[in-house]
């Protein structure tokens, strides 16, 4: 069964720092994989995805993720936050596309 | 530009009664989730739908009933409220097709306390 983890329960980073999120997945075959993040009291927005092709993949908002087949990884990153960017993220990994499974979520505090 | 639209917003119930979440999208968009997402749980899918008249469940089904009578509508029903049951609940649809069709679109959420 699919199943995705994200470790850090809270992140706190500087302002201008930059950001790592990490999430892992459990599945048989090629996945496909997405960040989504959600502020408080609003849904959740696509930030980007991972189908196939090129393993390192850019978003909205400056974030890109890696995908690493033999880390079973697609870890989120952006080089420099910014104080909007504190929010829940959320990282999901979609089967034949008719079932998405999400991440616990990670809530990232952002330090002026 | 409504995308997926859930109501209501806020709801208490009182165990025991039942009620209606109502999400209804106008994207025309084949796919169609209910997830509920409980703190530090992330979201679990409750049930899906393919397409008008065809439901399914999802990993945490029971306590619910979904119907898909048109390809906007997907209402979730709660039969015998439950404590367990308060969370926020998400509506979410895709189209399915073409480049962006696996790209799942939310609906703000309806936050529901039962009591």
């Amino acid at each position: 069964a699919q199943s995705v983890t994200q470790p850090d329960i809270h992140i706190t980073v500087s302002e201008g720092a930059s950001l790592e999120l990490r999430c892992n997945y459990s599945y048989g075959a090629t996945p496909y994989l997405f960040w989504y993040v959600q502020s408080p009291g609003q849904g959740l927005q696509l930030l980007l995805k991972y189908f196939s092709g090129d393993t390192l993949v850019q978003g909205i908002k400056g974030f890109e993720a890696e995908f690493k087949r033999s880390q079973s990884s697609f870890n989120l990153r952006k080089p420099s936050v910014h104080w909007s960017d504190a929010a829940e993220y959320f990282c999901a990994v979609a089967n034949n596309f008719n079932k998405f499974y999400f991440g616990s979520g990670t809530k990232l505090n952002v330090k002026p | 530009n409504a995308g997926v639209t859930q109501t209501p917003k806020f709801r208490i119930l009182k165990i025991g009664q039942s009620m209606t979440l109502q999400c209804t999208q106008d994207m025309n968009h084949n796919y169609m989730y209910w997830y509920r997402q409980d703190p530090g749980m992330g979201l679990k899918l409750i049930y899906y739908s393919v397409g008008a008249g065809i439901t399914d469940k999802g990993e945490v089904p029971n306590g619910y009933n979904v119907s898909r009578s048109t390809t906007e509508d997907f209402p979730l029903r709660l039969e015998l409220a439950a404590p367990s049951q308060t969370s926020v609940y998400f509506c979410a649809s895709r189209t399915g097709r073409g480049a962006s069709g696996n790209t799942i679109y939310f609906g703000e959420g309806s936050w529901l306390t039962v009591v």
